[in-house]
């Protein structure tokens, strides 16, 4: 069964800091591996995937995350983060050898201190 | 229209009533999905549907939810004799088919109280 784990449920961090969200996941084939973003009473939007190919993974609002096979990790990076970052992160996981369901992880909510 | 458009947006209803919830999900996009998001909490799967498969029901909670999709189009999500721990922010998505590696495209959401 595909499984995705956020170990951190607050990241706090202060504005012109690099900032990490942390991501791990099980599948039994080959992931394909999402982050979205959810602001306040919003639905999510999409930031950046892992299909293959680079482990260095580049998205929107300059955003970019890290494959890494051998610790199952997809961890969401930045390196200067700005306080209209705070917002609620998910990370998410499918198995290329299952059905197309997406699986998420619980979410990290991030907050950029001023 | 350009994104996955859920109506209505806001829902009140009382314990015991049947609701339906609709997702138009982007023109062209065979996948589309079904979330359920509580206060404060994670994603939880409720149903997937893929062209002209059959859809994938695993989440669905009870068998009081149901969801039916026509064609590649318009789905909706129907909760009978709602419940207050039914309350949550519905939430739809919609990808291109073709082995996983889309993305899902969400709406805005129903959020749906039980009062």
């Amino acid at each position: 069964a595909q499984s995705v784990a956020q170990p951190e449920d607050q990241v706090n961090v202060a504005e012109g800091n690099p900032l990490t969200v942390k991501c791990t996941y099980s599948v039994s084939g080959n992931p394909y591996l999402f982050w979205y973003v959810q602001y306040p009473n919003r639905g999510l939007q999409f930031l950046l995937k892992y299909i293959t190919g680079d482990n260095l993974v580049k998205g929107s609002y300059g955003f970019e995350a890290e494959f890494n096979k051998s610790q199952t990790s997809f961890h969401l990076k930045k390196p200067s983060a700005l306080v209209s970052d705070s917002a609620l992160y998910f990370c998410a996981v499918r198995d290329n050898n299952y059905g197309q369901n997406f699986v998420f992880g619980p979410g990290t909510r991030l907050s950029v201190l001023p | 229209g350009a994104g996955v458009s859920q109506s209505p947006s806001n829902k009140v209803t009382e314990k015991g009533k049947d609701v339906e919830l609709r997702c138009d999900p982007i023109s062209g996009h065979t996948a589309l999905y079904w979330y359920r998001q509580r206060l404060g909490q994670g994603l939880e799967f409720l149903i997937y549907f893929q062209g002209n498969s059959a859809p994938d029901k695993s989440g669905l909670p009870s068998d009081r939810f149901s969801a039916e999709r026509t064609g590649e189009s318009v789905s909706t999500l129907t909760i009978q004799r709602t419940q207050q721990e039914d309350s949550a922010v519905y939430l739809c998505a919609s990808s291109l088919g073709g082995g996983g590696r889309a993305e899902a495209f969400f709406g805005q959401g129903t959020r749906l109280t039980v009062v």
